[in-house]
């Protein structure tokens, strides 16, 4: 199995931009989590997923970030519009009944 | 007051060394977990455990539910375990994390 899956890697973007992180998990995975990480803050619950339905979004920290499940297989993490403040490593998760999570690689995102 | 406290922050060791990290919480949990995060980032789960104790190789967590506390242990440690390990408590459906331990064992 290819693990977590996350692309980008590496985002750099303009202030006000469209970003897009993506992540695919481990097929038969039901849990999906999409977790943020700064130097400020450490690491942060953002969202779960459980059977592609968001269980709690509390994380999120304001309305310009979504986050969508369409197919086990795809998860999307939007931020619209970016500020320099999302800077940060923003990580995917998935698990089988919400036991061990696997994490992805990371995307390291720099908002300028 | 953090909900998650870990102790201590930083930890050098010379490998061989039995080694502890606390983790201290205040709030009911239905589990906790232990994360290893590597210098280049990674992330991986250790442990998931709500009550006594488990072993994975050199690693041991063990949670005392009612002291609301939980250690892992590393036994003959190496420079390979030098890494942040990372405690996070379910309660509900919130996760918390702590804010890390930086563990460097030297050769």
């Amino acid at each position: 199995d290819a693990g977590v899956i996350q692309s980008p890697r590496h985002e750099v973007t303009e202030m006000g931009q469209e970003v897009t992180l993506r992540c695919k998990p481990i097929s038969g995975h039901d849990y999906l989590f999409w977790y943020r990480q700064t130097m400020m803050r450490g690491l942060e619950l953002l969202i779960y997923f459980n059977n592609n339905v968001p269980i709690d979004d509390s994380g999120m920290p304001e309305d310009r970030f979504s986050a969508k499940m369409p197919n086990a297989s795809f998860s999307t993490l939007k931020i619209q519009p970016s500020e320099p403040r999302d800077s940060a490593v923003y990580f995917c998760a998935s698990s089988l009944l919400r036991v061990k999570q696997f994490f992805g690689p990371g995307t390291r995102l720099t908002v300028l | 007051k953090n909900e998650v406290e870990q102790s201590p922050q930083n930890l050098t060791a010379q490998e061989g060394e039995f080694i502890t990290i606390n983790c201290s919480y205040s709030v009911g949990i239905s589990a906790l977990h232990w994360l290893q995060q590597h210098p280049g980032g990674g992330i991986v789960s250790l442990f998931m455990l709500s009550s006594g104790k488990k072993k994975h190789g050199r690693l041991i967590a063990t949670i005392n539910i009612q002291e609301k506390h939980s250690s892992l242990h590393i036994t003959a440690s190496h420079p390979r375990d030098s890494a942040v390990y990372i405690c996070a408590v379910t309660s509900g459906s919130r996760l918390t994390f702590g804010e890390g331990t930086q563990l460097t064992v030297n050769p």
